[in-house]
């Protein structure tokens, strides 16, 4: 069974400090690693998929990286608006569906 | 840009009604899903559905729940009888093959 395990569960900064966060993943065969933003009672939004190890996605603040067991979701210089829950899920070779981690809950002070 | 659109925002329900959840997918997506998110937890697959078939579902999608695509672009997620464990937001997703985007979500309330 594909497991993904993300952390930390909450992550609070400050303006403008750097941090990154973490999503270990098991996974027979990875089809795809994808990181989304969740925002309180709204559905996931889409930020990246990656497809292999050493891969690296890049967009505005945010940059993913790849490993054969993980991925990280780097914050670079946050804005109070980069507060969100920050979701990692994986994808199985010949597989339709997605496997969610439970989360990262970023909140970023002005 | 193309987006997802579910309907209701929010539906409640009294135990043991049928309710119906509608998605419009983005259309020239081929793939389509059904996800839920109980407060506070992951987002959980339901259904996946390609080519008007099922291809995939979970362990919670059980007899009481079935999905449709009545039409050329909505697609449904029925709950025949429901129970209050099915309190959850509902999340219809679409797919081209390579990534997905997922909908606003159906708040259900069963009371």
């Amino acid at each position: 069974e594909d497991q993904v395990t993300q952390s930390p569960e909450a992550l609070r900064l400050q303006e403008g400090e750097s941090s990154s966060l973490n999503c270990s993943y098991t996974v027979s065969g990875l089809r795809g690693l994808f990181w989304y933003r969740q925002d309180p009672g709204k559905g996931p939004e889409f930020l990246f998929t990656l497809y292999s190890a050493g891969e690296e996605k890049e967009k505005e603040r945010l940059k993913a990286t790849l490993t054969k067991k993980e991925s990280f979701l780097h914050i670079t210089a946050p804005k109070p608006e980069d507060s969100a829950t920050y979701l990692c899920a994986v994808q199985a070779r010949g597989d339709y569906k997605l496997s969610f981690g439970a989360g990262t809950t970023v909140t970023v002070r002005a | 840009e193309p987006e997802v659109t579910q309907t209701p925002s929010h539906q409640v329900t009294q135990m043991g009604q049928e309710v119906i959840l509608r998605c419009v997918p983005i259309s020239n997506h081929l793939y389509f899903y059904w996800y839920r998110q109980i407060l506070g937890q992951k987002v959980e697959f339901l259904v996946s559905f390609y080519n008007n078939e099922i291809s995939e579902k979970s362990e919670i999608f059980d007899d009481q729940f079935s999905v449709e695509r009545p039409d050329g672009s909505n697609f449904t997620l029925k709950i025949r009888s429901t129970k209050l464990e099915d309190s959850a937001m509902y999340f219809c997703a679409s797919s081209s093959g390579y990534g997905y985007t997922f909908g606003s979500g159906t708040r259900l309330t069963v009371v």
